[in-house]
């Protein structure tokens, strides 16, 4: 079974500043993908970017980047220039090319942007 | 276009009683997700549908839950009867197809269970 771990339940940065988030995941699967959702107070999540196993350069998303290592199964997403409205719930979650294609997601890091 | 549309946006019940959620998917979005969200964890999927067909529902506890995907366009989510521990936000969530692409969320329903 796979199994997505989030080891940051908090985390604050500066207005401007630069964050990465940790997700590291377990899985014997070879084809699937990677995700960062966030969700905003209105708790509506919203899909932040996406990578695609197969896929060896890093995706990006404007502000948004992540640093994804296959072999170590991590799949970080970093935020530069924070602002006020970063201000969220991020979740990593996984989901494998095969079966059901559902979603498994991590617990979560709490992420608050201060001015 | 419109998004995923959820209904009633927050519920308050006694244990033992019932209650259901609706969701609207954006149109033409083959797949069909609900999940359970409780306070401090991460979604948890309850159930899947691909048009009106059940395609994973082996984490929903058949005993009190039911959902049902009329037509394969709006969806039901039914808990009879309801438990303390089923306080939770319950989202649902659509997608092209079962493919990767991605899911939209709705705003999802707040349950209480007092």
């Amino acid at each position: 079974a796979q199994t997505v771990t989030q080891s940051q339940p908090e985390m604050s940065v500066q207005e401007a500043e630069t964050v990465t988030l940790s997700c590291t995941y377990d899985t014997s699967e070879n084809n699937y993908y990677l995700f960062w959702y966030k969700q905003p107070p209105s708790r509506q999540m919203i899909l932040v970017i996406r990578q695609e196993a197969y896929k060896q350069q890093n995706a990006t998303e404007n502000r948004f980047s992540v640093n994804f290592q296959k072999a170590a199964k991590s799949f970080s997403l970093k935020i530069s220039d924070s602002q006020l409205g970063d201000t969220a719930m991020y979740f990593c979650a996984f989901m494998k090319l095969a079966g059901t294609y559902k979603y498994i997601f991590g617990t979560g890091t709490r992420l608050k942007v201060l001015a | 276009e419109a998004g995923v549309a959820q209904s009633p946006r927050y519920k308050i019940i006694e244990k033992r009683q019932s209650v259901a959620f609706w969701c609207n998917p954006i149109s033409g979005h083959a797949t069909l997700y609900w999940y359970q969200q409780i306070l401090g964890q991460g979604p948890k999927l309850l159930i899947q549908f691909q048009n009106n067909g059940v395609v994973d529902d082996s984490q929903l506890p058949k005993d009190r839950f039911s959902a049902e995907r009329l037509k394969g366009v709006d969806s039901t989510l039914k808990i009879q009867p309801a438990k303390l521990e089923d306080s939770a936000v319950y989202l649902c969530a659509s997608s092209l197809d079962r493919d990767g692409t991605e899911a939209f969320f709705g705003q999802g329903t707040r349950l209480t269970v007092v």
